[in-house]
């Protein structure tokens, strides 16, 4: 079974701040990886994902994430948040294969921009 | 305008009594999801659904239960046997293969006192 771990449980940041995220994932084979963005009163919605290729992934908002399999991690950036960046975002992980596979999330990181 | 409705969006129970929270989404997707979040604790997956009638438990089902009559709606009931009933659920779809992500409504807040 996987699990994955966000170290930081709350952040915050003045705007223009860069943002780091940190995500660590367990499991001994291929991966898909996630992470999600809850808005204050908002829908969870995907930010940005990798399955395959260049492990650097771009996502919506100026966000991106690292794939580093040696290191089994995913961290989220951002060069320079905005106010409009506080929410809460979660990393989550899914074994790699054709059909279903339990995704699994991380407990959360919560980051308020403070303007 | 295709997507995922839940409701309703509060909803207050007294303890002993089961509630069927409803999930029904447009997007044609294959694959359902129930997860219950609490602070500091993520999403934790409650049952998942791929195909109609069909349903598996995931990692905290007890005192709950589900039905997969039709492929839009995936409805769950907190039965009075759960223990700490009281949550934000969330009701999520996916095409069904792993690599595509998951859907999620705007969630229901329950309150069992």
């Amino acid at each position: 079974a996987q699990s994955v771990s966000q170290h930081n449980h709350h952040v915050i940041l003045s705007e223009a701040a860069s943002l780091e995220l940190g995500c660590n994932y367990s499991y001994g084979g291929t991966v898909n990886l996630f992470w999600y963005v809850q808005y204050p009163g908002q829908h969870l919605q995907l930010l940005l994902k990798y399955f395959s290729g260049d492990p650097l992934v771009k996502g919506i908002k100026g966000f991106e994430a690292e794939f580093i399999k040696s290191k089994f991690s995913f961290n989220l950036r951002k060069p320079s948040v905005q106010w409009s960046d506080t929410a809460e975002y979660f990393c989550a992980v899914n074994p790699s294969s054709g059909g279903y596979q339990k995704v699994t999330f991380g407990t959360g990181t919560k980051l308020q921009v403070i303007p | 305008d295709g997507g995922i409705t839940q409701s309703p969006k509060y909803l207050f129970r007294k303890e002993g009594q089961n509630v069927t929270l409803s999930c029904e989404q447009n997007l044609n997707h294959d694959a359902m999801y129930w997860y219950r979040q609490d602070p500091g604790q993520g999403l934790r997956l409650i049952y998942y659904s791929q195909i109609v009638n069909d349903f598996q438990k995931g990692d905290i089902a007890e005192g709950y239960s589900v039905s997969r009559e039709k492929k839009e709606s995936f409805p769950l009931t907190v039965t009075s046997a759960q223990k700490n009933p009281t949550a934000f659920y969330l009701c999520a779809s996916s095409p069904g293969r792993s690599e595509y992500e998951q859907y999620f409504g705007p969630g229901t807040r329950l309150t069992v006192t």
